[in-house]
């Protein structure tokens, strides 16, 4: 079975900043997915980043970039220039690939960004 | 592109109802998967439909289940409902499976009194 943990339940930054959030996670699989979805107090949860775990180069979406580290099972985003529209939970998210496979999703973690 | 509708936003129930929710998916999406949200458990994997066909299930009780019609609509049932029912449900729709972009409905928010 696959789990997905992010040990930081809350995290602060200030406007303008960089922050980075953790993650790791355990599977047997060699063929994955990661994934960064974001959940803003409107409950919508938006997909911020994806990484093909076959990839090595790391995955950037303007301002969001992730550290993938496969051997590590490490999966660390990194949000630039915080903004306060950034505020928001941040899920990290793993799925194999397969037919039978499925979406799972670690905590969480409350970011804040100040102004 | 309409986005991935949730009928309806809010809800509440008596324990021993039950109560039907709707996810309408993305145009064209074949697959809508559901997922029970609460403070304590974080986001769990309920079921996936594809194509009308119950194609993965997570570990919830059979009071549980869940239908996708022809047009890809999905419904979700929870039938003698328990406090501990009270959750975000959450639904989400793709393509083809989990390694395009999975687009999430902004959720029915039941409360069990």
């Amino acid at each position: 079975a696959q789990t997905v943990t992010q040990s930081q339940p809350e995290m602060s930054v200030q406007e303008a900043e960089t922050v980075t959030l953790s993650c790791t996670y355990d599977t047997s699989e060699s063929n994955y997915y990661l994934f960064w979805y974001k959940q803003p107090p409107s409950r919508q949860m938006i997909l911020v980043i994806r990484q093909e775990a076959y990839k090595q180069q790391n995955a950037t979406e303007n301002r969001f970039s992730v550290n993938f580290q496969k051997a590590a099972k490490s999966f660390s985003l990194k949000i630039s220039d915080s903004q306060l529209g950034d505020t928001a939970m941040y899920f990290c998210a793993f799925i194999s690939t397969g037919a039978n496979s499925k979406l799972t999703f670690g905590k969480g973690i409350t970011l804040s960004v100040r102004p | 592109k309409a986005g991935v509708t949730q009928t309806p936003r809010y809800l509440i129930k008596t324990r021993g109802q039950q109560v039907t929710l709707s996810c309408s998916p993305i145009s064209g999406h074949r697959s809508v998967s559901w997922y029970q949200q609460t403070p304590g458990q974080g986001l769990q994997f309920l079921f996936e439909y594809f194509s009308e066909t119950q194609r993965n299930k997570g570990n919830f009780p059979g009071r549980f289940s869940g239908r996708q019609f022809s047009n890809s609509r999905s419904e979700m049932n929870v039938s003698t409902l328990e406090l501990g029912d009270s959750a975000l449900y959450l639904c989400a729709s793709s393509g083809q499976g989990w390694g395009t972009e999975a687009f999430f409905g902004q959720g029915t928010r039941l409360t069990v009194v």
